[in-house]
């Protein structure tokens, strides 16, 4: 069973690269969510797709973009990263939308100088 | 904005030691989700409590939700090295998505 799949694990960008962290699951479930986390911070979300063809923002969702691509993909999009995204980033999913458990990909630690 | 706040933030015991972290929303909740999220790892999910008043038990953990479903709680009884880790609270306030709590770090010394 592999679950939520993220890809890259390990990235390092220079300020103004773009890059797109992918995100996939094989359990059919209709929401994925994009958090990020920071030391002392927990998680905060980004973007949410509670069913496939919706996105909505979250708490922090300035300077990030996110595309659903079908029901297993959501991908997450930094046009032009900036030092303060540096950040360890966590996809999940949920068969039950924001009322039932989350399953979560192992993350992407995202550095960028 | 909408709060889950948790405390302690972190914590450190002895082997054998219980522990407890407490969680609380200004807001009532429709259900309070509880993950650990081990060293290096990635949050897990463990339990979600839904009604008034709850109390579910695995093994050596207890998990509460206030009569009032604005606060809840979890107790580890007679600590073990392999319960080190992050555990974080999540609530749903009904119509919105999952809001998680900063989270307490449980460091266990034997």
């Amino acid at each position: 069973n592999a679950g939520v799949t993220q890809t890259p694990k390990f990235q390092v960008l220079k300020t103004g690269q773009s890059m797109t962290l992918q995100c996939a699951q094989d359990m059919n479930h209709n929401s994925m969510y994009w958090y990020r986390q920071d030391p002392g911070m927990g998680l905060r979300l980004i973007y949410y797709s509670a069913s496939e063809g919706t996105t909505d923002k979250g708490e922090v969702p300035n300077g990030y973009n996110v595309s659903r691509l079908n029901k297993r993909e959501f991908s997450l999009r930094l046009e032009s990263a900036a030092p303060s995204q540096t950040s360890v980033y966590f996809c999940a999913s949920s068969g039950e939308g924001p009322r039932g458990p989350q399953h979560f990909g192992d993350g992407t630690r995202l550095s960028i100088l | 904005g909408q709060q889950v706040m948790q405390i302690p933030q972190y914590q450190h015991v002895q082997e054998g030691e219980d522990f407890t972290t407490y969680c609380n929303s200004s807001t009532t909740l429709s259900n309070i989700q509880w993950y650990k999220q081990r060293p290096g790892g990635h949050p897990v999910f463990l339990i979600q409590l839904v009604k008034s008043g709850e109390v579910k038990k695995q093994k050596r953990l207890t998990f509460q939700f206030g009569e009032a479903k604005k606060n809840s709680s979890l107790h580890i009884t007679a600590t073990q090295t392999t319960d080190v880790g992050t555990y974080f609270c999540a609530g749903d306030q009904a119509g919105t998505a999952l809001i998680f709590g900063k989270g307490t770090t449980l460091s266990v010394s034997s």
